[in-house]
């Protein structure tokens, strides 16, 4: 069964603490792309990466972190310094214009 | 101001009409207009692609249209069922390159009501 998955579905982060959320796809999709999605913006880049062992920052990057080591996978970490955490987080691949998105991860802050 | 303006804001129909949605955009240079869906709670899902030279496309009961003089768009959707209920996303991709570039608009939410 192809497509992008997305864990946990809801994840709960405490004060200072950095949290890390998962991002695998089976599509042999070389470009992986996360997303921020707050209630009343559209979606925002957070980091998109065109190829394994290579990533570039966008829109919204500070206080985030990526790594790219293998084409199926493109965790994103959350750290203490993002001070406003709490949003929708979209995974996406891509080929060609069409983009596909997994299920996201709810991130709370307790 | 975004450059992706999306109208209206909330939709309720009933179960089997028609209805259609806006999407207006100031992105320029154009490369092309995306519809997406997205249900609550889940990831969104890719409707349509239209280039500046293609004026409608269709998926099943989604139809799009685009002006890219008057830069407008619409969505239509025909003989709505209940699954329609979901957030109809505009967007809009401003230069040639990779998907970097990509202007969301901020949805219609759409309730299809039996």
């Amino acid at each position: 069964d192809g497509g992008i998955t997305q864990s946990p579905k809801y994840l709960f982060r405490k004060e200072g603490q950095n949290v890390t959320l998962s991002c695998e796809q089976n599509l042999n999709h070389d470009a992986m792309y996360w997303y921020r999605q707050d209630p009343g913006q559209g979606l925002r880049l957070i980091y998109y990466s065109q190829i394994v062992n290579d990533f570039q920052k966008g829109d919204i990057a500070e206080g985030y972190s990526v790594s790219r080591e293998k084409k199926e996978s493109f965790p994103l970490t959350v750290t203490s310094a993002q001070k406003n955490p709490t949003a929708f987080y979209l995974c996406a691949s891509s080929i060609g214009e069409t983009l596909f998105f997994g299920p996201g991860t709810r991130l709370l802050v307790l | 101001k975004n450059q992706v303006e999306q109208s209206p804001q909330s939709l309720i129909i009933l179960e089997g009409k028609n209805c259609t949605l806006q999407c207006n955009y100031t992105v320029s240079p154009f490369s092309n207009l995306r519809w997406y869906k997205q249900d609550t709670g889940r990831g969104p899902v890719s409707l349509t692609i239209m280039t500046f030279s293609e004026n409608t496309k269709s998926n099943g009961r989604y139809t799009a249209t685009l002006d890219a003089d008057t830069k407008q768009s619409s969505l239509h959707i025909t003989a709505s069922q209940l699954s329609d209920s979901a957030s109809y996303i505009c967007v809009v991709r401003g230069t040639a390159g990779n998907n970097r570039k990509l202007i969301w608009g901020l949805g219609t939410s759409l309730a299809v009501n039996p």
